[in-house]
């Protein structure tokens, strides 16, 4: 099984400020098939990334997506209000797994 | 892309078994990997399997093999996921999902159903 960590498991910023998720796979991501997901209370996730890089529909170019191998990042520039939420990372290249999400709290 | 429609919360005892359905619309079918994930209060996603109808061969996460079984009707556009041996630490939101129309048969969700909750409870 390919172990997803994710860290921090929660984040404190402020609105304005960067985010910098990662996810450290132990095994390395076939094709860099690595997924990102943001996740509101009482809600379905949402695709955000695919391809460790693809943005998906509807989330601006605030959010962008990197890594490869091993060490995979989900970078948010500028915070603004909606963007406060878990954030969960998904590898597809082998039997699928989910890190355990990262917390991203208003400071 | 694909609409996903679940079936609605169910109540079970424990030790019995649960079938849950997602109905899918607005494009083929057959072609789509099908992924089931689950979510227990309070905790992380967790991916239980999933199928592509045209291939009709499920895959299983290590931890449900045996447990769990994964179906789909390509004459009614529904796939199932039935989860037998039913303990309260199965108790959760059971969500399907699709991926994009361009990566069809990749096991990751660009559509999700609204979720199943199901309450496992003597």
């Amino acid at each position: 099984e390919n172990v997803l960590t994710q860290s921090p498991a929660t984040l404190s910023l402020s609105p304005g400020e960067r985010a910098t998720l990662s996810c450290r796979a132990s095994h390395s991501v076939l094709n860099n098939y690595l997924a990102w997901y943001q996740q509101k209370p009482g809600q379905a996730p949402r695709l955000l990334i695919y391809g460790a890089s693809t943005r998906a529909t509807g989330f601006p170019d605030r959010f962008s997506g990197s890594g490869s191998g091993t060490d995979f990042t989900l970078t948010i520039t500028s915070l603004e209000p909606d963007d406060f939420a878990v954030y969960y990372c998904q590898q597809y290249g082998g039997s699928p797994t989910f890190g355990r999400g990262t917390r991203l709290e208003i400071k | 892309q694909l609409q996903l429609v679940q079936s609605g919360a169910e109540v079970k005892k424990p030790g019995s078994s649960v079938k849950v359905s997602c109905k899918a619309s607005g494009d083929t079918f057959s072609s789509y990997a099908i992924s089931w994930v689950r979510q227990a209060p309070g905790q992380g996603l967790e991916w239980m399997g999933g199928i592509i109808p045209i291939y009709g061969t499920p895959d299983y996460a290590q931890k449900f093999q045996g447990r769990v079984t994964i179906t789909a009707d390509t004459s009614t556009s529904t796939a199932y996921m039935e989860l037998s041996g039913l303990r309260s630490d199965d108790t959760a939101v059971y969500y399907c999902g699709s991926p994009s129309p361009d990566w069809v048969s990749h096991y990751f969700m660009d559509v999700w159903g609204k979720g199943t909750t199901v309450t496992v409870s003597s």
